[in-house]
């Protein structure tokens, strides 16, 4: 069975720091892998997706099949960045995300 | 349309009660999905639909919950005898066949139950 594995609950940062969150998965087939968003008192909504491989708001996710890690980087962090990130696969031939626990970004002013 | 809508958005009961959650998707989104969400936990998978038939369930989904989506629209989540271990958000998720972009589910805002 697949699994997502984000190591870190909570990341505090200060504003213009480089953010870095990790993803590892677990999953013996091609996954696709995705990153979702959820800011306060806002629904849960898709971020990015490998197979884009596209900038969305200055984050970018690159995915290292070697370390089977899908890590979401962003080089200045912003306060609007603030946030519960979730990062989720989908194995081949399904339509199901499988999600990991998150990890609540903390931008400091 | 303002996207997936759930109701109630908050449920308080008694342990041993049933309650039933209704989710209204993004009108033409054929595939339907549900989720729980516990504290400090990312969503985990329930059930899945594509237009009225249940293709997939999660062995989470234990013979005390069913979900139905009838007539390939809004869907319920169904829970009997509920526990105090059921306590949690209940997410509804939709996503079209046509257009469908891989891995985009639109969410819900999510029903809260807490059982006392």
């Amino acid at each position: 069975a697949q699994r997502v594995t984000q190591p870190e609950k909570l990341l505090s940062v200060f504003k213009g720091a480089p953010v870095e969150l990790k993803c590892n998965y677990s999953y013996s087939g091609s996954p696709e892998l995705f990153w979702y968003v959820q800011y306060s008192r806002q629904r849960l909504q898709l971020l990015l997706r490998h197979i884009s491989r596209e900038s969305i708001k200055g984050f970018t996710a690159d995915l290292n099949k070697g370390e089977t890690s899908f890590h979401l980087k962003k080089p200045f962090a912003q306060e609007e960045d603030s946030a519960m990130y979730y990062c989720a696969l989908i194995k081949g031939g399904s339509y199901i995300p499988t999600f990991g626990r998150g990890t609540s970004l903390i931008v400091h002013p | 349309d303002t996207g997936v809508s759930q109701d109630p958005r908050h449920k308080i009961t008694k342990r041993g009660q049933n309650v039933t959650f209704r989710c209204d998707p993004i009108s033409e989104h054929n595939r339907l999905y549900w989720y729980r969400q516990t504290l400090g936990q990312g969503p985990e998978f329930l059930t899945y639909f594509q237009n009225e038939a249940q293709l997939e369930k999660s062995r989470l989904l234990s013979d005390r919950f069913s979900a139905e989506r009838p007539k390939g629209s809004f869907s319920t989540l169904e829970i009997q005898r509920t526990e105090q271990g059921d306590s949690a958000m209940y997410l509804c998720a939709s996503s079209p066949t046509s257009g469908y972009v891989a891995g985009e589910l639109f969410f819900g805002e999510g029903s809260r139950l807490t059982v006392l």
